[in-house]
């Protein structure tokens, strides 16, 4: 099955910066790479996602690139806030089998935005 | 539109007793709906895969005749939790599929369901 790998764990910046977040994953199948915020009790927020056929996407203060060659995909959020403070997950899923629209998550990243 | 609820938001029980939580897609339909559970300070794991008038498909290590699960129609999956323990108390968040072309993949989520066992 998928696995999807997720960095860093922790990640503390001044507000204005910009903040990055690398995730891999496994199956090459993989065709749909969501990004979530969730707040603390909260539900996750999609806040951005890409499809395998492209290879950046941007919202925005928020861009995903994706590089299917090495199975990664990033998160880029630029000029950051307070209220970007939570935490973020990336996931994966297959567009296709038995696994068909399962998401793996990544272990999550913790964003802490200095004022 | 795309809202999913569940219900309840948040519930204790003794150990030993049966917990029900709902989940529904409130303006779409869902042929699939996801049942995921968290743990804090951890990430959400998937635990079964529910489609309507099917059995649900359960992932490794959950175990079906303790998490029962009925998608019973288009719009509405629910997850018991039978003779729930103290390590089950978790924070439940089930998600569901729209069924319309062009988001395929994307899942909707409920705003979860804080579950503790005494």
């Amino acid at each position: 099955g998928e696995n999807v790998e997720q960095h860093p764990s922790t990640l503390s910046v001044q507000e204005g910066d910009s903040a990055v977040i690398k995730c891999t994953y496994s199956d090459s199948a993989s065709n749909y790479f969501p990004w979530y915020k969730q707040e603390l009790g909260k539900r996750p927020q999609l806040i951005i996602d890409i499809r395998s056929n492209v290879g950046e996407k941007k919202d925005q203060r928020i861009a995903v690139t994706l590089n299917k060659t090495a199975k990664h995909f990033s998160l880029h959020i630029t000029e950051t806030q307070p209220e970007d403070s939570a935490v973020y997950f990336c996931a994966g899923s297959t567009g296709g089998g038995t696994s068909y629209g399962k998401l793996t998550f990544g272990q999550g990243t913790i964003l802490t935005v200095h004022p | 539109g795309a809202v999913v609820s569940q219900h309840p938001s948040w519930v204790i029980c003794k150990s030993g007793t049966s917990v029900k939580i709902e989940c529904r897609s409130l303006d779409f339909q869902a042929t699939t709906m996801f049942w995921y559970r968290q743990f804090p300070k951890q990430s959400l794991m998937l635990m079964a895969t529910s489609n309507e008038g099917s059995k649900a498909t359960y992932e490794q290590g959950v175990e079906k005749d303790k998490f029962l699960i009925n998608h019973a129609s288009l719009t509405l999956s629910t997850l018991t939790v039978t003779s729930a323990h103290p390590e089950d108390s978790s924070f439940y968040i089930c998600s569901a599929r729209s069924s319309l072309a062009g988001v395929l993949n994307e899942q909707f989520f409920g705003p979860g369901t804080r579950l503790t066992v005494l």
